[in-house]
């Protein structure tokens, strides 16, 4: 059975210092994989997503993420934080014959501190 | 409307009542899914419907928990009999399709709080 796991149910990082949430995943079989965010009282909101086509995949808000089929690694990173990227971070994994059904970790809550 | 809509935003309710838990996708998705945020548990997977039928419930976590949608839109998740442990907030996504790949689209969630 496919799983996620996020290394770091919470982060800090310093205004402008680079941004690094972990995810791993297993999966049998060649997964697709997401990054969603979750800002304080709203729901949760696509970051971006892997779907095969490239490795190192860019998302909104100045996040990307890159797939290492090596170390089955799916990683969110961001060069400068900003103070509005004060969220919780959650990464997810997807098979190709499961409807959609996302399989979500435990969630990585990111502080910026001024 | 403009987005996954679901009602109420809050609900409070004394052990062992039913609740009935609402969401309105975005028009046209026909995919629709069900999840449980809870301390602890961080995001589980409940249900998922493709038009009006359900072809994965393997997250319900009892037969107290039952969902159907109607006319390919609006779907309703109940908890009969509701206990402490189902105090969670409740988020339903839609998408356009059920595919592997689909980007879902999630609503505020409903805060259910069991005393």
């Amino acid at each position: 059975a496919q799983s996620v796991t996020q290394l770091g149910s919470h982060v800090s990082v310093s205004e402008g210092a680079l941004v690094l949430l972990r995810c791993n995943y297993s999966s049998s079989v060649p997964p697709y994989l997401f990054w969603y965010v979750q800002y304080p009282n709203q729901g949760l909101q696509l970051l971006l997503k892997y779907t095969s086509a490239a490795t190192l995949v860019k998302g909104i808000n100045g996040f990307e993420a890159e797939f290492k089929k090596s170390e089955t690694s799916f990683h969110l990173t961001k060069p400068s934080a900003h103070m509005s990227d004060a969220a919780e971070y959650f990464c997810a994994v997807s098979l190709g014959n499961q409807g959609g059904k996302l399989i979500f970790g435990q969630g990585t809550e990111l502080s910026v501190k001024p | 409307g403009a987005g996954v809509s679901q009602s109420p935003s809050n609900k409070v309710t004394e052990k062992g009542k039913d609740v009935e838990l609402r969401c309105d996708p975005i028009s046209g998705h026909t995919a629709l899914y069900w999840y449980r945020q809870s301390l602890g548990q961080g995001l589980e997977f409940l249900i998922y419907f493709q038009g009006n039928s359900a072809p994965d419930k393997s997250g319900l976590p009892s037969d107290r928990f039952s969902a159907e949608r109607t006319g390919g839109s609006v779907s309703t998740l109940t908890i009969q009999r509701t206990q402490q442990e189902d105090s969670a907030v409740y988020l339903c996504a839609s998408s356009p399709r059920a595919g592997s790949n689909e980007k879902l689209f999630f609503g505020s969630g409903t805060q259910l709080s069991v005393l």
